[in-house]
């Protein structure tokens, strides 16, 4: 059974940085691309960017370029978001998910890690 | 890069039917047959119901169709249930660096 299970909740103050991670199950982790969405309070899915485990091909969408980066672990099927500087406005929930093989859309979803930024 | 056009809400009485559009450009919507629809019910990770403009995944109830024309694409509900209210966002495959864009997102309301 194909799984995506992200680490828990962030809480953290401007400035700090932070790591959430995304690990994949049941499926060959290295040939399926994994991205990241976002979600901030009360609003829709932003794109952020996506890697391929398999070579670490990593694309960002040009909002979040600099800003975050993406990695992934293939040796345990693990990808990461992280931060090294947060900001309140960071605030949001963060999915993972896998890009499907042979058609392009996100065919399984990670649970999603809520960051929260405040002083 | 934008994000997609959705409109922000939609409504219908159960039983009815509805449609959501989503309008990009040439570089995404209109360049490929790479649309994809997710439904979000609050609290709730998204879910796949429409990949490749117009094909279901499986377990997908055939109440939900994808179509396309020129850089709109479509997602209609047929008879309309209490169980689909949710969020629905479109999305695309994109010619730009980030590889995908996703819609603001349509809230449907069934009445």
């Amino acid at each position: 059974e194909v799984q995506v299970v992200q680490s828990g909740v962030e809480v953290k103050k401007p400035g700090e940085s932070v790591k959430i991670s995304c690990k994949g199950s049941g499926y060959t982790f290295t040939s399926y691309w994994i991205g990241w969405v976002r979600q901030m309070p009360g609003k829709g899915l932003e794109w952020m960017g996506i890697i391929y485990p398999g070579d670490s091909d990593t694309r960002y969408s040009p909002s979040f370029q600099g800003q975050v980066t993406i990695s992934a672990d293939k040796s345990i099927s693990t990808a990461y978001l992280q931060w090294s500087s947060l900001k309140a406005s960071d605030t949001a929930i963060y999915h993972c998910a896998r890009w499907g093989d042979g058609y392009k859309a996100f065919d399984y979803w990670g649970q999603g890690t809520l960051v929260t930024v405040s002083s | 890069q934008s994000a997609l056009t959705q409109p922000a809400s939609v409504s219908g009485s159960p039983g009815q039917s509805i449609t959501i559009s989503c309008t990009g450009t040439s570089s995404d919507v209109g360049g490929y047959n790479y649309v994809s629809w997710y439904q979000r019910h609050p609290g709730k990770a998204p879910n796949l119901i429409i990949y490749d403009v117009s094909k279901r995944p499986s377990g997908v109830s055939i109440r939900f169709s994808g179509s396309k024309s020129g850089d709109t694409a479509s997602l209609t509900i047929s008879w309309l249930q209490a169980e689909d209210e949710a969020d629905y966002y479109c999305s695309s495959y994109t010619t730009s660096s980030s590889f995908g864009v996703f819609g603001g997102g349509t809230k449907l309301t069934v009445l």
